[in-house]
């Protein structure tokens, strides 16, 4: 156990719609990423957040948002669903330097339909 | 910019053989870290090991042994008489020095190892 939690485990949408995927972080981590896995893909690198701030930003689409909250948890809100956006979403938390491994969640396996 | 190359996309052998999963980094920084992670067919990924740019001594675990080389930017991994448990792909990362910013991952290698 990472002890990264992520919620839901499984969501299941209609085109256009839109859905927020949660992650609490390990106890003392500050540093929070948000992975996208298509099927057969690699890690496709969306957004960083380090203590409430956004640290770095990769190829999030614009339809794609997150944010840090206080409490450290963090939402990833993905709306305008397309079919393309099925995959498996990964949060991920650090201590925030850089030798921090980051330490997974199980995933958010989103299927639109 | 930092990249990540893992070469090899899919590496199929018999159980007891042994087999490296090789991964080849790019970075202009002069201290960073490697990372290597798993992703069994379960999907979770579980991170296995770190290593520091200023530490190129080659580290065991077990049947995991891990060569670092800076004069070839490689970070190769090697599993000793594979097993059956060890099918799943492989990711090899490199993370910069400034708050964790960087993280970037290889592709992956998907290792099937056949009883």
């Amino acid at each position: 156990d990472s002890g990264v939690t992520q919620t839901p485990k499984h969501l299941i949408t209609a085109t256009g719609q839109r859905v927020t995927l949660r992650c609490s972080p390990r106890s003392g981590d500050l540093s929070v990423y948000w992975y996208q896995q298509s099927l057969d893909q690699g890690l496709q690198f969306l957004i960083q957040y380090y203590n409430g701030e956004e640290r770095a930003k990769g190829n999030i689409l614009e339809r794609f948002s997150a944010q840090q909250f206080p409490d450290l948890h963090s939402e990833l809100n993905l709306s305008s669903l397309e079919l393309g956006d099925s995959a498996l979403y990964f949060c991920a938390s650090s201590v925030g330097q850089g030798n921090s491994p980051l330490h997974f969640g199980n995933g958010t396996r989103l299927t639109v339909t | 910019a930092q990249k990540v190359t893992q070469a090899q996309t899919e590496i199929s052998v018999v159980e007891k053989e042994d087999v490296t999963l090789d991964c080849v980094y790019e970075t202009r920084d002069t201290t960073y870290y490697l990372f290597w992670y798993k992703q069994p067919p379960s999907g979770e990924l579980v991170f296995l090991i770190r290593r520091n740019s200023f530490d190129e001594q080659n580290e065991i675990s077990g049947r995991y042994s891990w060569n670092f080389q800076k004069s070839t930017s490689s970070f190769n991994f090697t599993i000793t008489a594979s097993q059956v448990v060890d099918s799943a792909v492989y990711f090899c990362a490199l993370s910069d020095h400034n708050y964790g910013q960087n993280f970037v991952f290889g592709p992956g290698t998907r290792l099937s190892v056949l009883p």
